[in-house]
């Protein structure tokens, strides 16, 4: 079966470590991304890439990092810069980058640091 | 800049009752419109989509029409059903690969 996969489902950390979570897909698609998001709020962007060996900053970077070294693979390390890395993180990929490129979810690892 | 606003949950509803949730956006030009639902534990899927103005768009019972007149997208669903609980996300695709998102809206179906 074509998908993402996220893992793991649940992560705990204690404060101060960076952590890296793991995305996968098999849909051969370009554009990969991760979101994070809040009790009651939206998902916001925080990278994308479009191709492999290039990323781009989305609307809250900072703390966060990506590489993007292979096609299906597009690892999120939350690094203990980040203020408050307690999340959903949501990973997604499309075909392309285009309007009318249906971005396919993850199912999500929710990271808790103590 | 680009934004949607939508209707704050939670909404609970009756089984088979008629239900509606409001979106609006800000945006140049004319953006395309989405609702995305997330079923519990689960990451988000499209439910469906609109590219141009007076478009409608459908699936699983759910319709939204793209309304440039009033900046509207909102979703509806003539009779709810148990599986339709769920968080509902409004979204529009801004520009170069981003998508933003509303905030969701909790619905709960009673049986």
């Amino acid at each position: 079966d074509g998908g993402i996969t996220q893992s793991p489902k649940y992560l705990f950390r204690k404060e101060g470590q960076n952590v890296t979570l793991s995305c996968e897909q098999n849909l051969n698609h370009d554009a990969m991304y991760w979101y994070r998001q809040d009790p009651g709020q939206g998902l916001r962007l925080i990278y994308y890439s479009q191709i492999v060996n290039d990323f781009q900053k989305g609307d809250i970077a900072e703390g966060y990092s990506v590489s993007r070294e292979k096609k299906e693979s597009f690892p999120l390390t939350v690094t203990s810069a980040q203020k408050n890395p307690t999340a959903f993180y949501l990973c997604a990929s499309s075909v392309g980058a285009g309007p009318n490129d249906e971005q396919f979810f993850g199912p999500g690892t929710r990271l808790t640091v103590l | 800049g680009n934004s949607v606003t939508q209707m704050e949950g939670p909404v609970t509803l009756s089984e088979e009752a008629f239900l509606t949730i409001n979106c609006t956006y800000t945006a140049t030009g004319y953006p395309s419109l989405f609702w995305y639902v997330q079923y519990p534990g689960e990451g988000l899927q499209l439910l469906l989509k609109a590219t141009k103005a007076d478009d409608k768009g459908s699936n699983k019972g759910f319709e939204a029409t793209y309304r440039k007149e009033t900046t509207s997208f909102h979703l509806e669903k003539g009779s709810v059903q148990v599986s339709d609980s769920a968080v509902y996300f409004c979204a529009l695709y801004s520009s170069a690969s981003k998508i933003i998102f509303g905030s969701g809206t909790r619905l709960s179906i009673r049986p």
